[in-house]
C-alpha cells in the first residue's frame, strides 16, 4: 500500500474488555514496530518484529499486552482486560528492515484507544 | 538502558527567529540518531538521521542537526523558522531496532 494503515482509528472500550489493534505495513517492509503515545508523554517503544519474529518483547508494559505478526505482513496488538491507564494512541511503523537500526521508520496514523 | 532527554517541552518563537532544540542521549555503544516531526493532524515523519561520518547532517525543510559525541548530544537547528514549522519534534536513538524517543518538544511559531 501507499503507507502504513491502522485500524480502527478510534476505539472506545469498557474497563476489563479485550481489544485488538491492527497494523498493515508498507508492502515490502520486513520490519514492523509498535509504540504507545500517552497524553503529554513521548513515544514509548513496545515491540518490534523482523519478519514474523519479535527479538525483544521487553517493552510490553505487562503480560496483558501481546502482539503477533503472521505472513510477514499484518500485525495485531492485543490488550487483554483493559485498564484506564491503557488509554493512549497506539502507533505502528514499518521499515525495510530492522537490522542495524538505521532504517527510516514510516508511521501510521495511530489508533486512539479510550478505556472507560 | 538507553534513554533520550529533550530539555524543552514547549518553545514559542516568532517567524524568522533561529531555532535550537536540545537532545541528549545515554547509550554506550554505536548510536543511530534521528529527529522526527509531527505536524498538526499528520503522521510522524523523518526530518533527518545520523549514523556516521560528517557530524553535521542536513534534513528536509532547512533543518540540520549536529552530533557531538563528547556531549552525547544531537541538537536540532534551523536558522529561520516559519509559521509552518509549528509541530512537535521528537529526538530518538535506535541501537538495533528498539527505537527510544524523547518526550518531544512542541514548537509554536507566531506569524
Amino acid at each position: 500500500g501507499a503507507g502504513v494503515s491502522q485500524s480502527p482509528s478510534n476505539k472506545v472500550t469498557e474497563k476489563g474488555k479485550d481489544v485488538e489493534l491492527r497494523c498493515d505495513p508498507i508492502s515490502g517492509h520486513t520490519a514492523l514496530y509498535w509504540y504507545r503515545q500517552s497524553l503529554g508523554q513521548g513515544l514509548e517503544f513496545l515491540i518490534y518484529f523482523q519478519g514474523n519474529s519479535a527479538p525483544d518483547k521487553s517493552g510490553l508494559p505487562s503480560d496483558r499486552f501481546s502482539a503477533e505478526r503472521t505472513g510477514g505482513s499484518v500485525s495485531t496488538l492485543t490488550i487483554q482486560r483493559t485498564q484506564q491507564e491503557d488509554s493512549a494512541v497506539y502507533l505502528c511503523a514499518s521499515s525495510l528492515s530492522a537490522s542495524g537500526g538505521q532504517e527510516t521508520q514510516y508511521f501510521g496514523p495511530g489508533t486512539r484507544l479510550l478505556v472507560l | 538502558a538507553q534513554s533520550v532527554s529533550q530539555h524543552n517541552h514547549h518553545v514559542i518563537l516568532s517567524e524568522a527567529a533561529s531555532l535550537e532544540l536540545g537532545c541528549n542521549y545515554s547509550y554506550g555503544g554505536t548510536v543511530n540518531l534521528f529527529w522526527y516531526v509531527q505536524y498538526p493532524g499528520q503522521h510522524l515523519q523523518l526530518l533527518l538521521k545520523y549514523f556516521s561520518g560528517d557530524p553535521l547532517v542536513k534534513g528536509i525543510k532547512g533543518f540540520e542537526a549536529e552530533f557531538i559525541k563528547s556531549k552525547f548530544s544531537f541538537n536540532l537547528r534551523k536558522p529561520s523558522v516559519q509559521w509552518s514549522d509549528t509541530a512537535e519534534y521528537f529526538c530518538a536513538v535506535n541501537p538495533q531496532g528498539d527505537m527510544r524517543f524523547g518526550a518531544g518538544t512542541r514548537l509554536t511559531v507566531k506569524p
